[in-house]
């Protein structure tokens, strides 16, 4: 049972430039969340994605953008780059109607 | 109010020894608590969480205890070992499912 797949591990990217994050959600989920995690702090909620729609948003600005696809798998867009992205972004997956989310890797984002 | 309140930053436990990690809240919306742990460079795993109709649940060596007139609620680490040093979060969320966490706490088991 294959847990929460998230690629790339790694990205380093120049400050304007534009990158997309992509998980996998856990079989059998539906529902994919996204969370930024700077260094030494937890994770913060940027957007949740539902039925292809998102559903709820955290206090991010609109150069941070998502998409659902009919597989459940998603994408996190984060255009304009500043060096204050600079973090780990996390996908957990959950079934809807269940309350329990699960992680994955999660991909460290690196702005020069 | 939508914080989750975490202490202590930093922890230092005998191998043995039980840890004791402890997190408030304000928002009375919040009806889930889940605890991770992390790991350096690996993601959050859940490892246990309450809701609050019950005041204490126990999945091995963890225990939750749920205060709600306090608004407030700890992991119990029994029998601490050095694999379980690790980073461990305390979240809560309301209906809708978006996680609040809290700031972490850095638990190291010496042997």
């Amino acid at each position: 049972d294959a847990g929460v797949t998230q690629s790339p591990t790694h990205l380093i990217k120049t400050r304007g430039q534009q990158v997309t994050l992509r998980c996998s959600p856990k079989s059998g989920h539906d529902t994919v969340s996204w969370y930024q995690q700077a260094l030494g702090q937890g994770p913060q909620f940027i957007f949740q994605y539902y039925e292809e729609e998102e559903r709820q948003r955290g206090n991010f600005p609109d150069r941070f953008s998502g998409h659902q696809f009919p597989n459940y798998s998603s994408e996190l867009n984060v255009n304009a780059l500043l060096l204050g992205d600079s973090a780990l972004y996390l996908c957990a997956s959950s079934l809807v109607g269940e309350r329990e989310q699960y992680f994955g890797p999660g991909t460290r984002l690196t702005v020069t | 109010q939508q914080q989750v309140k975490q202490s202590p930053q930093s922890l230092i436990v005998q191998k043995g020894g039980i840890s004791i990690i402890n997190c408030a809240y304000e928002n009375t919306a919040f009806d889930y608590f889940p605890w991770y742990q992390q790991f350096p460079g690996k993601g959050p795993a859940l490892l246990i969480a309450i809701r609050p109709d019950v005041s204490e649940k126990k999945e091995g060596r963890f225990t939750i205890s749920f205060n709600k007139s306090a608004k407030q609620f700890s992991l119990h680490i029994m029998d601490s070992q050095p694999g379980d040093s690790a980073t461990y979060f305390c979240a809560a969320s309301s209906q809708g499912g978006k996680l609040i966490f809290g700031q972490g706490t850095e638990l190291s088991v010496k042997p």
